[in-house]
C-alpha cells in the first residue's frame, strides 16, 4: 500500500497569511493526488484532484502543486473559514489512502 | 445540491453485523461510482469500499474484504454498506461518499455525507 505522510501535524496562522502543506508518498503516484478540508458539523470538502486541479467552486486562493512524491497545497491570505482540518488522499492506484492530517489553527 | 445522508449506525457486539444506508439526491445517482469511507475517532480518514455505477463492480481493502459488502439500489438512489463480522477496530464514523469522474483516475471523492457512527463494543 502506499502510504502518505502529511506534514506539519499542526500550524497556526493568522488571516491574510499564506501557509503551506506537504504530503510525501511512500512511492510515486504521478499527479494524482486529491486534498480535502474537515470542519466540525459539515460534509469533507474536496479542494483539489490531479496534483493540482481546483474543484469547482473552490476559491483561488487554494492551490496545489507536486508530483511523483511530493506535493504540497498551499492557501494564500487565509480567511477564518479556512481553519479546520486538511488531509491528502492519493488516487493513483489500490487501495486509495489518506494521510494523517494537518489541522490548521488561528494564531 | 448534492445531498448524501447517511443512516443505521449505532452500537453493536463484536462479532454481530449492521447495514448503513444513505440516501442521495441532487444528482443523477445511477450515473455515479459510490463509496464508503471511515474515519475512527480521532484518526484519519480510510477509504472501505467502492461500486460501479451497476453494481456490477465492487473494491474493498484487505481491512473489510470478505467481512463488509457494498451494494445500490439505483431505483430508491440508495447505497448501501452491510458490515459483518464487526470488530472493534471498525469502531468509526463511516461517511458515504460520490466517487469523481474527471480525470484518467477519478478515485477521489467529491462529495461526501455528515457521516453515522458506529460503536463495536460489549
Amino acid at each position: 500500500d502506499v502510504q502518505m505522510t502529511q506534514s506539519p501535524y499542526n500550524l497556526a496562522a493568522s488571516p491574510g497569511e499564506s501557509v503551506s502543506i506537504n504530503c510525501k508518498a511512500s512511492k510515486s503516484i504521478s499527479k494524482y493526488l486529491a486534498w480535502y478540508q474537515q470542519k466540525p458539523g459539515k460534509a469533507n470538502k474536496l479542494l483539489i484532484y490531479d496534483g493540482s486541479t481546483l474543484q469547482s467552486g473552490i476559491p483561488s486562493r487554494f492551490s496545489g502543486s507536486g508530483s511523483g512524491t511530493d506535493f504540497t497545497l498551499t492557501i494564500r491570505s487565509l480567511e477564518p473559514e479556512d481553519f479546520g482540518l486538511y488531509y491528502c488522499q492519493q488516487h493513483n492506484e489500490y487501495p486509495f489512502t489518506f494521510g494523517s492530517g494537518t489541522k490548521l489553527e488561528i494564531k | 445540491e448534492v445531498q448524501l445522508v447517511e443512516s443505521g449506525g449505532g452500537l453493536v457486539q463484536p462479532g454481530r453485523s449492521l447495514k448503513l444506508s444513505c440516501a442521495a439526491s441532487g444528482f443523477t445517482f445511477s450515473n455515479y461510482y459510490m463509496a464508503w469511507v471511515r474515519q475512527a475517532p480521532k484518526k484519519g480518514l480510510e477509504w472501505v469500499a467502492t461500486i460501479s455505477t451497476s453494481g456490477s463492480r465492487t473494491y474493498y481493502p484487505d481491512s473489510v474484504k470478505g467481512r463488509f459488502t457494498i451494494s445500490r439500489d439505483n431505483a430508491k438512489s440508495s447505497l448501501y454498506l452491510q458490515m459483518n463480522s464487526l470488530k472493534s477496530e471498525d469502531t468509526a464514523t463511516y461517511y458515504c461518499a460520490r466517487r469523481g469522474v474527471m480525470g484518467i483516475t477519478p478515485w477521489y471523492f467529491d462529495y461526501w455525507g455528515q457521516g453515522v457512527m458506529v460503536t463495536v463494543s460489549s
